[in-house]
């Protein structure tokens, strides 16, 4: 257990619906990550928050949005869903900004029909 | 659950035997790198790490070696066991971006 969790465990929506997924990162941890990973394009990384913060952005879509509150957990915010957007989204943790050592939540598997 | 990557390189090894998985990295410029191993059904999990300005770090069971010459990435995992068998991604730092491989599968053999 990486004490990184994420809810919910699984998700079945529609296209064009609009989903959140949650994000608690390890006690003490300032830093949150945000991956998807599909079958066709592996582990991708999408967004890094830093104390509330955006810090770096990755391959992230402009239908796809996320925040990180005081309390530190995060949110990823999926909208105008797509068959395409089908796929394991993975939140991890790390303690600094720069700090390389990251641990992965369990994923949520989001399915789009 | 689902497994990640149907179609992605098998190695496989027997158990006790040593393995090398290989990876290709894009960006001469990548200052970290990065190997992580994922079992079926959960998330990644960081392995060992490397600096572009070393070309071996030895951690437990576990040696990766960086040549920075053909930009190529290689994860040793000594004395492979069953709970070896995982996909293993390598990742490159750029920037603030992390890129990842496409991930080998590592089966081992009884």
């Amino acid at each position: 257990d990486s004490g990184v969790t994420q809810t919910p465990k699984h998700l079945i929506t529609a296209t064009g619906q609009r989903v959140t997924l949650r994000c608690s990162p390890r006690s003490g941890d300032l830093s949150v990550y945000w991956y998807q990973q599909s079958l066709d394009q592996g582990l991708q990384f999408l967004i890094q928050y830093y104390n509330g913060e955006e810090r770096a952005k990755g391959n992230i879509l402009e239908r796809f949005s996320a925040q990180q509150f005081p309390d530190l957990h995060s949110e990823l915010n999926l909208s105008s869903l797509e068959l395409g957007d089908s796929a394991l989204y993975f939140c991890a943790s790390s303690v600094g900004d720069r700090s390389y050592e990251q641990y992965f939540g369990p994923g949520t598997r989001l399915t789009v029909t | 659950g689902e497994s990640v990557g149907l179609h992605l390189p098998t190695l496989s090894v027997q158990e006790g035997d040593n393995s090398i998985i290989n990876c290709a990295y894009s960006n001469s410029a990548s200052d970290y790198f990065i190997w992580y191993k994922q079992e079926s059904g959960k998330g990644p999990q960081f392995i060992i790490d490397i600096r572009s300005n070393m070309d071996k770090r030895q951690g437990q069971r576990v040696t990766v070696l960086l040549n920075k010459t053909v930009k190529h990435l290689s994860l040793q995992i000594a004395a492979t066991q069953p709970g070896d068998s995982a996909v293993y991604f390598c990742a490159e730092r750029h920037g603030q971006n992390f890129v990842f491989g496409p991930g080998t599968r590592l089966s081992v053999l009884p």
